[in-house]
């Protein structure tokens, strides 16, 4: 059974520093991992997919890396902005999907 | 373009009440998940449909919850009767996917807030 982790659980930075966000998974034959944000009382909305073949996909001030081998995943923020406060969960596709339990994010104007 | 639209947003019931969420995917999309989501924790699949199939169902609790997909596009879960441990976020998603098995992009909605009392 694939089991996501994230670490750190919980991260309050200063406005303008760049952070990364880990996630890692058990089982390396995956078809794609996504990165979400949750805002509080909302759905999830998808900020990066990065498919099994890629090593990493970029949109914005977001940068997402994969390595498979290792079951790893990194979420890299750069320029944080108090807008940026949020949960960030990361999930794996295998047979199905399964989410880590989430980073929640604070960003400190 | 719509996204993926979710009714009621909240529902109080009491326990042992019955309770019904609706789903409406993005236009096109042939592969709906239901998740739920407790508090401080990632979301958990209940049931994957790809058309009307469920081709996944394996976490869904059968004795007290029924999902169905009529027409292959919107999609109803039904919890009958409710308990206090299903107080929660019922989330509905909706992805195209292609053949191969390969799993694409999922869109969320934005979910359903149960609390049962």
């Amino acid at each position: 059974k694939q089991e996501v982790t994230q670490i750190p659980a919980a991260l309050s930075v200063p406005e303008g520093e760049n952070l990364v966000l880990n996630c890692s998974f058990t089982d390396s034959a995956i078809y794609n991992l996504q990165w979400f944000r949750q805002d509080p009382g909302k759905g999830l909305t998808s900020l990066l997919l990065i498919q099994s073949s890629q090593r990493e996909q970029t949109s914005g001030r977001l940068n997402a890396s994969l390595d498979k081998s290792s079951g790893r995943s990194t979420l890299y923020i750069a320029a944080s902005q108090p807008g940026d406060s949020a949960t960030y969960l990361c999930a794996v596709s295998t047979y199905d999907m399964r989410f880590g339990a989430g980073t929640r994010l604070t960003v400190k104007p | 373009e719509a996204g993926v639209v979710q009714s009621p947003r909240y529902k109080i019931i009491e326990k042992k009440q019955p309770v019904a969420f609706w789903c409406n995917p993005i236009s096109g999309h042939n592969t709906l998940y239901w998740y739920r989501q407790n508090l401080g924790q990632g979301p958990e699949l209940l049931i994957r449909y790809e058309n009307e199939e469920a081709v996944d169902d394996s976490q869904l609790p059968k004795d007290r919850f029924s999902a169905e997909r009529l027409k292959g596009v919107d999609s109803t879960l039904k919890i009958q009767p409710a308990e206090l441990g299903d107080s929660a976020v019922y989330l509905c998603a909706s992805s195209f996917m292609a053949g191969g098995g390969s799993y694409n992009e999922q869109f969320f909605g934005p979910g359903t807030r149960l609390t049962v009392l």
